[in-house]
C-alpha cells in the first residue's frame, strides 16, 4: 500500500521562503508521477505543480509559477515543493499525491501559514 | 483553462437514501473526469475515474456516469461513514488540472 508523509510546514512571513518534503512508500516511486496540491481554508482543493517520473517535465499553476520549484530524489523516494515569494493566497494545507493525471494515493498534507 | 461546476453545494440526506451529485465542466473533458470524497482533516481519497470506473477499495455503492460536459456521481444506499465533501476533477486539457468546488452531503 502506498504511503506518502508530507513535512516542512510551518508559519512565514510574506516574502519568505519554504522548502516541502513528502516521502513516498510501499510502491516503485520511480514509476510514478507526482502532484503538489494544496487547500486553502475551507476552500476545494488547487492544484500547484506535477513531475513526472524521470523529471524531464514538470507543470505548474499560474499562481505559482515562477515562485515555485518542484523536484525529486528517486534515491530517497521524495518529492519536494520548494516555495519561495510566499504571500497570504499560498497560506493552505498542503498535499502531495501519486499519479498525474489521476491522484490515487495522498499524504496527510502539511499546513503552510504566511502571516505577519 | 477548464472550470468545473459542482451542483448543488450541500445536499441534506438521510442514511439509506439515493444521492446523485452533478459535475458539469464549461468544456466537453471526454470521460476524462475524477470523483473524490474528502471528510473532515483527512486527504481526499480517489472514488472514481474515467468518469465511471471505480477506484480500488471503493463499494459499489459508489459509481459515476456522463461524458463530455455533464457528469453524475450516485451513492445508492448512503451510509454513515459517506457523510462528506465530493468533488470532481477534469483531465483532459491540463495543466492545469482544475476541481470543482465540491458537494457537501450532510446528515438530515
Amino acid at each position: 500500500e502506498a504511503q506518502l508523509e508530507e513535512s516542512g510546514g510551518g508559519l512565514v512571513q510574506p516574502g519568505g521562503s519554504l522548502r516541502l518534503s513528502c516521502a513516498a512508500s510501499g510502491y516503485n516511486f520511480v514509476a510514478y508521477a507526482m502532484n503538489w496540491v494544496r487547500q486553502a481554508p475551507g476552500k476545494g482543493p488547487e492544484w500547484v505543480s506535477y513531475i513526472n517520473s524521470g523529471s524531464t517535465k514538470t507543470f505548474y499553476a499560474d499562481s505559482v509559477r515562477g515562485r515555485f520549484t518542484t523536484s525529486r530524489d528517486d534515491g530517497k523516494s521524495s518529492v519536494y515543493l520548494q516555495m519561495h515569494s510566499l504571500r497570504a493566497e499560498d497560506t493552505g494545507v498542503y498535499y502531495c499525491a501519486r499519479g498525474g493525471m489521476i491522484s490515487d494515493s495522498w499524504g496527510q498534507g502539511t499546513l503552510v501559514t504566511v502571516s505577519s | 483553462e477548464i472550470v468545473m461546476t459542482q451542483s448543488p453545494a450541500t445536499l441534506s440526506m438521510s442514511p439509506g437514501e439515493r444521492v446523485t451529485l452533478s459535475c458539469r465542466a464549461s468544456q466537453s473533458v471526454s470521460s476524462n473526469l475524477a470523483w473524490y470524497q474528502q471528510k473532515p482533516g483527512q486527504a481526499p481519497r480517489l472514488l472514481i475515474y474515467g468518469a465511471s470506473a471505480t477506484a480500488t477499495g471503493i463499494p459499489d455503492r459508489f459509481s459515476g456516469s456522463g461524458s463530455g460536459t455533464e457528469f453524475t456521481l450516485t451513492i445508492s444506499s448512503l451510509q454513515s461513514e459517506d457523510f462528506a465533501v465530493y468533488y470532481c476533477q477534469q483531465y483532459e486539457n491540463w495543466p492545469p488540472l482544475t476541481f470543482g468546488g465540491g458537494t457537501k452531503v450532510e446528515i438530515k
